[in-house]
């Protein structure tokens, strides 16, 4: 069956300190992965996705088919960074299942 | 566009009231979803429906049922309230995926429900 495992609860980091949030997956099926993110009373909203090997908000993340990882990645934190971070993972075409969050607080 | 819509923001029930949450979208998008939203637990899928006029189950579908009205709305009824289902309740939904690519799941601001 499919996963999707976000071992952090929590991650801390002072501004202009590097972040890796880390995402891992389990899935027979060719992966399709994402990032959302959801700031404090805002909606969730799609961060990035593996398939645009695209960068926003200086956040990367590249899809490790071997080590079935897709860790979101980004050199120096800034203070408008902190959310709540999930990753996904689409399956039957359709449907996303979600890790269960990791919390980013970035101190100034 | 006002994107995805939830109704209410809020709700405080007692163990056994009933009541829907609605949800409507004016993307013109096939599929919508609801999810159930707890801490620790991430987002877990409750139903969903590829189109109008079908509705299937997803991970956590006990205590609930869904009506897929028209293309725009998605409603979720809770028949008899447990506290069990205290949560933020988030519908969302997705265009058709295209070929070779999966398209973006817009979400609606939520729905902060309490079952006392």
């Amino acid at each position: 069956a499919q996963r999707v495992t976000q071992p952090e609860k929590l991650l801390s980091v002072f501004k202009g300190a590097p972040v890796e949030l880390k995402c891992n997956y389990s899935y027979s099926g060719s992966p399709e992965l994402f990032w959302y993110v959801q700031y404090s009373r805002q909606r969730l909203q799609l961060l990035l996705r593996h398939i645009s090997r695209e960068s926003i908000k200086g956040f990367t993340a590249d899809l490790n088919k071997g080590e079935t990882s897709f860790h979101l990645k980004k050199p120096f934190a800034q203070e408008e960074d902190s959310a709540m971070y999930y990753c996904a993972l689409a399956y039957n075409t359709d449907k996303l299942i979600f890790g269960t969050g990791t919390r980013l607080q970035v101190f100034p | 566009n006002a994107g995805v819509t939830q109704t209410p923001k809020f709700q405080v029930l007692k163990t056994g009231q009933s009541m829907t949450l609605q949800c409507a979208q004016d993307m013109n998008h096939n599929s919508m979803y609801w999810y159930r939203q707890d801490p620790g637990m991430g987002l877990r899928l409750i139903y969903y429906s590829a189109s109008e006029g079908t509705t299937d189950k997803g991970e956590v579908p006990n205590g609930y049922n869904v009506s897929r009205l028209n293309k725009r709305e998605f409603s979720l009824r809770l028949e008899s309230a447990a506290p069990s289902q205290t949560s933020v309740y988030f519908c969302a939904s997705l265009t058709l995926p295209g070929t070779g690519s999966y398209n973006e799941q817009f979400f609606g601001p939520g729905t902060r429900l309490t079952v006392l």
